[in-house]
């Protein structure tokens, strides 16, 4: 239980265009979701936490319009990439949580490498 | 505002070695304390948590926390290291509001065999 899925895994795209990265609870609802950014060898870093219906909270220093989120199911949160630039290369994680997790407990999916060229 | 720190950027065990990873977290009170692994390219999985009760915490594949208030860590132990251990390790603290975790700058273990 509690799978996490995201897609793609992997994308390429240049810059200048959007790009939606998708994240799913397979088996449960999702009342919470969170995006995180992590760049090579460093630690994940919060971008945002998404509640089902509800606009994101954004994490200070991330940019709201560049990085926009749509919690709008309880299955399913996206995170588009508006006019994607080189340094926005990155590996996107997202995670969930539902009413039945414990404290703090939240589900990773497997990641999402993009790549602007 | 809660922090997590790992000391050690890189380790190198032997397999069949035993290991430990250090952690420690800056916190009022007591936290929520999460270790994770991450093999590359991949997302997270959870080897072990602590809430509350028994210091000592058993997780998957043979890993093993310890929760010691009195110097704010919370260290992951493994016995015997396999070759299949090798990745990258981090510890996460949960606190405050707004269920977020916070992470450390994680440790990268190789194994050698």
């Amino acid at each position: 239980g509690a799978v996490v899925s995201q897609h793609p895994s992997w994308v390429i795209c240049k810059s200048g265009t959007s790009v939606k990265i998708e994240c799913r609870s397979l088996d449960f609802q999702a009342t919470t979701m969170f995006w995180y950014r992590q760049f090579p060898k460093q630690s994940l870093m919060l971008m945002a936490t998404s509640n089902e219906g509800s606009k994101a909270t954004y994490e200070q220093g991330v940019e709201k319009d560049k990085f926009l989120i749509n919690h709008a199911s309880l299955t399913l949160s996206t995170l588009t990439v508006t006019s994607a630039h080189p340094e926005d290369s990155s590996f996107y994680i997202c995670s969930a949580r539902d009413w039945a997790s414990g404290p703090y407990e939240q589900y990773f999916g497997p990641g999402t490498r993009l790549t602007v060229t | 505002a809660q922090s997590v720190t790992q000391p050690d950027i890189h380790i190198t065990v032997s397999e069949g070695a035993s290991l430990e990873l250090r952690c420690n977290y800056s916190y009022g009170a007591t936290p929520y304390l999460f270790w994770y692994v991450q093999s590359p390219g991949q997302g997270l999985q959870l080897l072990l948590k602590y809430f509350s009760g028994d210091t000592l915490v058993q997780g998957i594949k043979g890993f093993e926390a310890e929760f010691k208030r009195s110097q704010s860590s919370f260290n992951l132990r493994k016995p015997s290291v396999h070759w299949s251990d090798a990745a990258e390790y981090f510890c996460a603290v949960g606190a405050g509001t707004a269920s977020k975790l916070t992470f450390g700058t994680g440790t990268r273990l190789q194994v050698t065999l």
